[in-house]
C-alpha cells in the first residue's frame, strides 16, 4: 500500500540549477497539494491541483511551478533554484471535495541549494 | 485570514506523564481543526479532527483534543505518554465555508516537538 511516493528523497543543488520533484498517488485522489516545511514555520501551501488539468497558486509560489500530469502524478519545478529554497518538501493528496483538512503525505523530499 | 499559534516549541516529559499541547488560533471565520503528527523521518498523518459536535474529539494512538471557541483554542492531550510518541505535533485549521478545494488548504502552526525520556 503505496499511497503518495515523492523522488527523489535528497537532493543537492547549487544556486542557479534547476530540479523537478515528482509526486505519484496510488489512492484515486482527485486533489494533491505540495507543502514546504522550514524549522519553526510549519508547512506553508505552495501549489495545489483541484482536480487533474486543474492548478492554482497557494501561499508561497514564487520560484516554482507545477504540473498535473494525470490524476495520479503531480509535480514541481525548481527552475532556478535558490538558498531561500532549501526545505523539506511534502506532498499530499485529499480524497473527495467535500471532507475537510485529511491529508494524506508523502515522506517529504529533503533540498538543499548551496 | 487564518492563524495559527503553538505555544511551546519543545514540551519534553517523562514516559507515563500527562501532556498537553496548546494549539491557539485566529479567524474571521468558522473553522474545522485539526492536530496532524509527523514521526522522524516520515510524513504527516492526521491524528484527530473538530468539525463539528462534541467540542472533545478522541484520536489515535490514545490523544484527544478539546475545542474552546471562547477562547479560539484547541489543546491535545494524553493522560499518558509512550516513548513511541516521541514526534513533532502540528495544529492546523481550515476556514470551514471554504469548500470544494478549499478544504486542502490547511494554515499549520509552527510544530510543538514532544521529547518522551523513559
Amino acid at each position: 500500500n503505496a499511497g503518495v511516493t515523492q523522488t527523489p528523497k535528497f537532493q543537492v543543488l547549487k544556486t542557479g540549477q534547476s530540479m523537478t520533484l515528482q509526486c505519484a498517488q496510488d489512492m484515486n485522489h482527485n486533489s494533491m497539494y505540495w507543502y514546504r516545511q522550514d524549522p519553526g514555520m510549519g508547512l506553508r501551501l505552495i501549489y495545489y491541483s483541484a482536480s487533474e488539468g486543474t492548478t492554482d497558486k497557494g501561499e508561497v509560489p514564487n520560484g516554482y511551478n507545477v504540473s498535473r500530469l494525470n490524476k495520479r502524478e503531480f509535480s514541481l519545478r525548481l527552475e532556478s533554484a535558490a538558498p531561500s529554497q532549501t526545505s523539506v518538501y511534502f506532498c499530499a493528496s485529499k480524497a473527495g471535495r467535500t471532507i475537510p483538512g485529511e491529508l494524506f503525505f508523502g515522506e517529504g523530499s529533503r533540498l538543499t541549494v548551496l | 485570514a487564518q492563524s495559527v499559534t503553538q505555544l511551546d516549541s519543545q514540551v519534553p516529559v517523562f514516559e507515563e506523564a500527562p501532556v498537553e499541547l496548546r494549539c491557539n488560533y485566529s479567524s474571521s471565520v468558522s473553522v474545522y481543526l485539526f492536530w496532524y503528527v509527523q514521526y522522524p523521518n516520515q510524513g504527516l498523518q492526521l491524528l484527530l479532527k473538530y468539525l463539528s459536535g462534541s467540542t472533545l474529539v478522541k484520536g489515535i494512538n490514545g490523544f484527544e483534543a478539546e475545542f474552546n471557541k471562547s477562547q479560539t483554542s484547541f489543546h491535545l492531550r494524553k493522560p499518558s505518554v509512550h516513548i513511541s510518541d516521541t514526534a513533532e505535533y502540528f495544529c492546523a485549521v481550515n476556514p470551514s465555508n471554504a469548500g470544494g478545494t478549499s478544504y486542502g488548504k490547511l494554515t499549520f502552526g509552527q510544530g510543538t516537538i514532544l521529547t518522551v525520556h523513559p
